[in-house]
Parts: C-alpha cells; structure tokens; sequence
C-alpha cells in the first residue's frame, strides 16, 4: 500500500550513461514533483506536473528529462550522466498545486555516477 | 523572492526535556509554512503544515509548532523528546503565488538516553 514509491532504489552506473529513474503514486493526486538532494542534505526542486502539464522547471541542466505518461507516473531521464550528478533524488506528489497543498515523498534514489 | 532559514545545523537534548527546532522565513505576501522530518535513508515525512487561523499548529507524533508574524518564525516544539525522535528536519516554506516549496537547508536533531 506505499503511497509515492520510485526504482531503483539504488543505482549505480558510469559516466556518460543514460539512466531512468521511475516514480509512481497511488493517492489519486494531480501534481508530482522531482527534488534533487544534495550531498549536504539540502533539497531543491527540480521539476513538477500537474495533470500531465509541466508546471515547474528549474535551472536544470538539459541532460535531465522529466516524463510524465499519466497523472499517477513521474519519470526522470538522465543522460551524459556526470560525476556532478550523485545525489538522492526523490519524487512527491500532492493533491494538487496549490500553495496548501501537502507534499508527500517517495522513498529517494540513490544515484552515484563513477 | 522566498527562503527559509534553520540556523541551527544540530539541536541536541536529553531524552524527556522538551525540544525546540527553529525556523524563520522571508517571503511577500502570506506564507504557508511546513515540517517535514527524514530518518535516515528514507524519505521525508510529513509532520505538520500553517495554512492560516491558530498559530498554534499541532501535527503527528506529538510535535507541534508556532507561527509568530512579527518574528517571521515558525518553531518546532515537543514538550518530550524521545530518541527515536532522533533524525533530520526541514523547515519549508511556499508564498501565495508560488508552486514551488523551499526548504531551509535542515537540522539534525540527536537525543540522547
């Protein structure tokens, strides 16, 4: 019954690959959302949907895709991955985009670029 | 522009005492204010939110926090600490016209037996 859940949990790869992360949530929620965490634990948006729509995109590097294929799937594709690109990343969903709106996390992916 | 800010990179305290994790905030406009808390390798939860009404805001496992106006704070509070209470925790804060959330850059909360 996990309510965001995202695979891998971990993952390991080489620089240059291309890699995806998947992220799904089964609360019947309209918006998700992509947060990078850093090394140091701080936590930045990346990107959010809301109904299929990309409501948020921030100052990410081109390299990095969000897809979303239905409202309850929120995917991310990383390509040319770099050394720079070792984080926690983690997916979240909420009711919809309003400002009261709560978010709920997944559990992270652990990305380590080598 | 909106931030928020957890001066403290640790809070430590003996199991039983009460706790107190600081957050203050700046942005235009009215703020809605969250606390989210990480055990480690896991992700966040969800612990309480100030939308508007009572500044007093109570949430899950006994935390609870205080949004004050002029001071521009939103403290977390637990009258007893408790180990397992032991763990990361984000402050975040989002403005009326903003989709996005910002989180303070978090507390590592230790209490000890």
């Amino acid at each position: 019954d996990t309510a965001v859940s995202q695979t891998p949990k971990y993952l390991v790869t080489q620089m240059g690959n291309d890699k995806s992360i998947k992220c799904e949530q089964n609360l019947g929620h309209d918006t998700m959302y992509w947060y990078k965490q850093d090394s140091k634990k701080f936590l930045k948006i990346m990107f959010s949907y809301n109904n299929k729509e990309l409501i948020i995109n921030e100052t990410v590097p081109n390299r990095f895709s969000p897809k979303s294929p239905d409202k309850a799937h929120l995917n991310l594709h990383i390509n040319s991955l770099e050394l720079g690109d070792s984080a926690v990343y983690f997916c979240a969903s909420s009711q919809a985009a309003g400002r009261t709106d709560t978010q709920y996390f997944g559990p992270g992916t652990r990305l380590t670029v080598l | 522009a909106q931030s928020v800010a957890q001066p403290e990179d640790q809070v430590n305290v003996a199991e039983g005492n009460p706790l107190t994790v600081k957050c203050t905030y700046s942005v235009s406009g009215n703020p809605y204010l969250f606390w989210y808390v990480q055990y480690p390798n896991r992700g966040l939860q969800f612990l309480l939110k100030y939308i508007t009404g009572d500044n007093l805001v109570k949430g899950s496992y006994g935390f609870e926090a205080e949004f004050n106006k002029s001071q521009t704070s939103f403290h977390l509070k637990k009258p007893s600490a408790l180990v397992s209470d032991s763990a990361l925790y984000f402050c975040a804060v989002r403005r009326d016209s903003s989709y996005k959330l910002i989180f303070g850059s978090g507390t590592r909360l230790l209490v000890r037996p």
